[in-house]
């Protein structure tokens, strides 16, 4: 089992539409969350960290749940500027290394 | 520009030829990594280091690629023998940890696009 998985994309929404991204990792010892952001040929950028009480930044809601080891993305009112792939990345306390889903990508439509 | 800085951005070698790349990170930031990322495919952990120190490697890090930071400043990762399977952009990150915040943002580089031919 790979140590961070996303819910395979594409997710194709019209503009202000709301679309949620969910995320999994395998190691319960994990102790820190983000969300990257990450545009086509472009290095990936941080979107918004994850809290254990969740978090929201504007049309952005992050969520995490320990028990299930779950991690979503709730973006509302979806604009055309945010079409791009969306990075879970989990931190591993054991390595400090971060670890990165495969990427949910979402195309955002007139 | 104060972001990471990655050199060469584009490298095309022969196969069997050996490629360095080289990093500049954010000055201040401690914490330099390594991925590899592929099409459609999410960045791939390949190492880090705190200060000079190489912390973690991955297991897919076969025995041709090794990384060095010298003196705790700017990053290279070489490959020797290059296969075609290398071929990838190579992303450099960097960030700034403490005791108090251990895991923090990491800044990416805008990559180095290797191919094999």
């Amino acid at each position: 089992r790979k140590e961070v998985e996303q819910d395979p994309g594409p997710f194709n929404v019209p503009e202000g539409a709301t679309v949620a991204f969910n995320c999994t990792y395998s190691n319960s010892a994990s102790q820190s969350f983000f969300w990257y952001r990450q545009d086509c040929r472009k290095e990936p950028k941080l979107l918004m960290s994850v809290y254990s009480s969740g978090n929201e930044d504007g049309r952005f809601t992050a969520q995490l749940n320990r028990a299930s080891q779950y991690i979503s993305l709730l973006i509302r009112d979806s604009k055309l500027s945010d079409s791009a792939t969306y990075l879970c990345v989990v931190n591993t306390n054991s390595g400090y290394a971060l670890n990165f889903g495969k990427g949910t990508s979402l195309l955002v439509t007139p | 520009d104060t972001g990471v800085s990655q050199n060469p951005r584009h490298k095309i070698t022969k196969r069997g030829q050996n490629v360095t790349f080289r990093c500049d990170p954010i000055s201040e930031h401690n914490r330099l990594y390594w991925y590899r990322q592929t099409l459609g495919q999410g960045p791939e952990f390949l190492t880090y280091f705190q200060n000079e120190a190489q912390l973690e490697k991955s297991r897919l890090l076969s025995d041709r690629f090794s990384a060095e930071r010298p003196k705790g400043s700017f990053s290279t990762l070489e490959i020797q023998r290059t296969e075609q399977g290398d071929s990838a952009m190579y992303l450099c990150a960097s960030s700034l940890v403490s005791v108090v915040f251990m895991n923090t943002e990491a800044f990416f580089g805008q990559g180095t696009r290797l191919t094999v031919v």
